[in-house]
């Protein structure tokens, strides 16, 4: 169990740039999350698959932002036409339905700068 | 969802007992009492939860009133690397499959003395 990665861990871009995250989940869980966290600010939850289907999108999550899981494995986060509002930390999770309550693990993030 | 309320910040000294407030008072039946904390530069990680009774594991206890409005984190030795953000957190339980995201606060940054 090598735990959850997120690649890559830091990105400058410029306004108007599009930019893409990967998140590799724990192997066996089925379930995967998008966080996003500003600076003092705890983690807002953006959105979550089940396995290759996206259950929920956050009303934070606009029409620039895309994600995908494609097969279930790990997964893509998009930004197109980046704004300065986008900076922030971008935190993936992973989770299995043992038991109730799905305990989620956290990779690192991936912080994002636009300048 | 129910909403808690943290105190922003606490201090403590290393090696000695932390207690780690959280008020939910509109905390639901079916809500479990959630714990993370978050390292400097890290994503959160899990600590404990609980219902009703209290719970220990290897990293904290958890402290839960008898109405079941507020809750309490105990770390029983605080080390340096207990240095974090601290949230409390209510998940509901149910068939729907909608208790799957977690609702983060601001949570309370613990600052660990030497």
């Amino acid at each position: 169990d090598t735990g959850v990665s997120q690649d890559p861990r830091h990105k400058i871009t410029k306004r108007g740039q599009n930019v893409t995250f990967r998140c590799d989940p724990i192997s066996e869980h089925n379930r995967l999350y998008w966080y996003r966290q500003t600076l003092g600010q705890g983690p807002e939850f953006l959105t979550y698959f089940q396995n290759e289907a996206q259950l929920e999108k956050s009303r934070l999550l606009s029409d620039r932002f895309s994600a995908e899981r494609p097969k279930g494995s790990f997964s893509t986060l998009e930004i197109q036409r980046t704004e300065q509002g986008d900076s922030a930390m971008y935190l993936c999770a992973s989770s299995f339905p043992s038991g109730r309550l799905h305990e989620q693990y956290f990779g690192p993030g991936t912080r994002l700068t636009v300048t | 969802d129910a909403k808690t309320t943290q105190p922003n910040s606490m201090e403590s000294n290393e090696e000695e007992p932390v207690h780690l407030p959280c008020n939910h008072s509109t905390i639901s039946g079916t809500d479990y009492i959630h714990w993370y904390r978050q390292l400097p530069s890290q994503g959160p990680e899990y600590v404990i939860h609980g219902l009703t009774s209290n719970v220990n594991n290897r990293m904290a206890s958890l402290a839960i009133a008898e109405d079941r409005k507020s809750s309490t984190l105990i770390l029983h030795r605080a080390t340096l690397r207990d240095a974090a953000v601290y949230y409390c957190i209510l998940r509901a339980l149910n068939s729907g499959g909608s208790n799957y995201k977690l609702t983060f606060g601001k949570g309370t940054l613990l600052t660990v003395n030497p």
